[in-house]
């Protein structure tokens, strides 16, 4: 079982609707990455988060460290928000690496 | 200042091979950690140099090696290499070993025949 799970694997929507992506994870973290991952393979860091909320631009991400949970939201999304969005952990014991979800491959359509 | 370079972003082997991939880290960034993304997966972690010092590694054999130099770049060595290597090979460069801002480079795509 991977520590990280996400939903959904696949996700298609359409030009400006909002977007929910959900991560799940059963170990303790010190921090959870929310990475977004374009055709040719370049990573871009998108949040860092340990609690509560963030927002960038149309972009907010949340966890409930409780519930071992976070989301990812995309608002008034566009065919450019198209990519693949990863989210990653960081245990709180342990080698000091991320272990990483599957991805969640975003189309938006024009 | 700059971001984090790989090179190749390219290349081919045969089985048996060995292959060199490097990573310059960004400017200021003492730790390069090292991934290796399968078509469909996540990344795996292989290893983390912090300061020079292999800083924990991941499930992946002996056969994957590391360097990190004084200027904090890096080198992600593999020999004998096999069908399964066949991968994105992923670096990024933190500030210090706890990842907590992390730059990721483009990656190097390794086909192995």
């Amino acid at each position: 079982k991977n520590e990280v799970e996400q939903s959904p694997q696949n996700l298609t929507a359409q030009e400006g609707e909002f977007i929910t992506i959900n991560c799940s994870y059963s170990v303790g973290i010190s921090a959870l990455h929310w990475l977004q991952q374009h055709p040719g393979g370049g990573i871009v860091s998108l949040f860092m988060l340990s609690s509560g909320k963030k927002k960038h631009g149309r972009l907010i991400a949340t966890i409930n460290i409780q519930e071992k949970h976070s989301s990812l939201h995309i608002t008034a999304s566009h065919p450019r928000d198209s990519a693949v969005y990863i989210c990653a952990v960081l245990l709180k014991t342990g080698a000091n690496n991320l272990f990483f979800g599957t991805g969640t491959r975003l189309t938006v359509i024009p | 200042e700059t971001g984090v370079t790989q090179s190749p972003t390219h290349l081919i082997k045969t089985r048996g091979q060995q292959v060199t991939l490097r990573c310059s880290s960004q400017s200021g960034h003492n730790t390069v950690s090292w991934y290796q993304q399968a078509l469909g997966q996540g990344p795996q972690f292989i290893f983390q140099y912090y300061r020079e010092e292999e800083n924990g590694r991941g499930n992946f054999p002996p056969r994957f090696s590391g360097l990190q130099f004084p200027n904090y770049s890096s080198e992600l060595n593999v020999n004998a290499l096999e069908l399964d290597d066949s991968a994105l090979y992923l670096c990024a460069s933190s500030r210090d070993s706890g990842a907590n801002v992390l730059t990721f480079g483009a990656g190097s795509r390794l086909t192995v025949l």
